[in-house]
């Protein structure tokens, strides 16, 4: 069974940069058939798409996003990696990492971690 | 970008039908998935393509879509089905996965 964790400081300075893990266990983050995302939740508000990797290198990004945001990959480890610089109060949730099926046309999210907890503040 | 546009919310009696509703211009021309979030859990996938159910998620659960709508309905709802629920599709133009804002489905 696939399983996904996020690890990383729940607390976060304003202006500094935000640095969170998935690791994926019950398979191998070099599939040649899926892409890996992170998604974040704001207290109280719905889903928001912060971008997707494939092993390979191809990245996408939220253009609302794209200039704070790096996602990477580590195939020896077998984790995904995010880090959101400049944070502010608004980047304030819960960040999921979830597998992204995606195929050129379509994208959808089938297995998710638990989530953590953000918070930015001084 | 591309919007999708939820009610914020549904309200149902158990074993009656819940219809969740998901506005997006020319939304027939994508793939639509829906997603259900409890409370303090993370969303898990129900529905994908439309109208495909991953393993595991009842047939009570279907997908469908007319003009500019896709739909989400979950026949004989029961109180468990008590959640948040979010349609999401992929904009192939801007590269660009999006969400619509949720609709809280409440179990009268």
């Amino acid at each position: 069974q696939l399983q996904l964790q996020e690890s990383g400081p729940g607390l976060v300075k304003p202006s500094e940069t935000l640095s969170l893990t998935c690791t994926v266990s019950g398979g191998s983050i070099s599939s040649r058939s899926y892409y890996w995302g992170w998604i974040r939740q704001p207290p109280g508000k719905g889903l928001e798409w912060i971008g997707s990797m494939y092993y390979g290198g191809s990245t996408y990004y939220n253009p609302s996003l794209k200039s704070r945001v790096t996602i990477s990959v580590d195939t020896s480890k077998n984790q995904l990696s995010l880090k959101l610089r400049s944070v502010t109060a608004a980047d304030t949730g819960v960040y999921y990492c979830a597998r992204d099926i995606r195929d050129g046309y379509n994208s959808n999210f089938d297995y998710w971690g638990q989530g953590t907890l953000v918070t930015v503040s001084s | 970008s591309y919007v999708l546009t939820q009610p914020p919310s549904v309200s149902v009696a158990p074993g009656k039908t819940a219809r969740i509703t998901c506005g997006g211009n020319n939304i027939g021309s994508k793939s639509v998935h829906w997603y259900q979030q409890r409370p303090g859990q993370a969303p898990l996938l129900i529905i994908y393509d439309d109208n495909d159910r991953p393993s595991g998620i009842p047939e009570r659960f279907s997908g469908s879509y007319s003009g500019n709508t896709a739909t989400l309905t979950i026949n004989r709802v029961e109180a468990g089905d008590e959640a948040d629920y979010y349609c999401q599709v992929w904009d192939s133009t801007s590269d660009l996965v999006e969400f619509g804002g949720g609709t809280k489905l409440t179990v009268l």
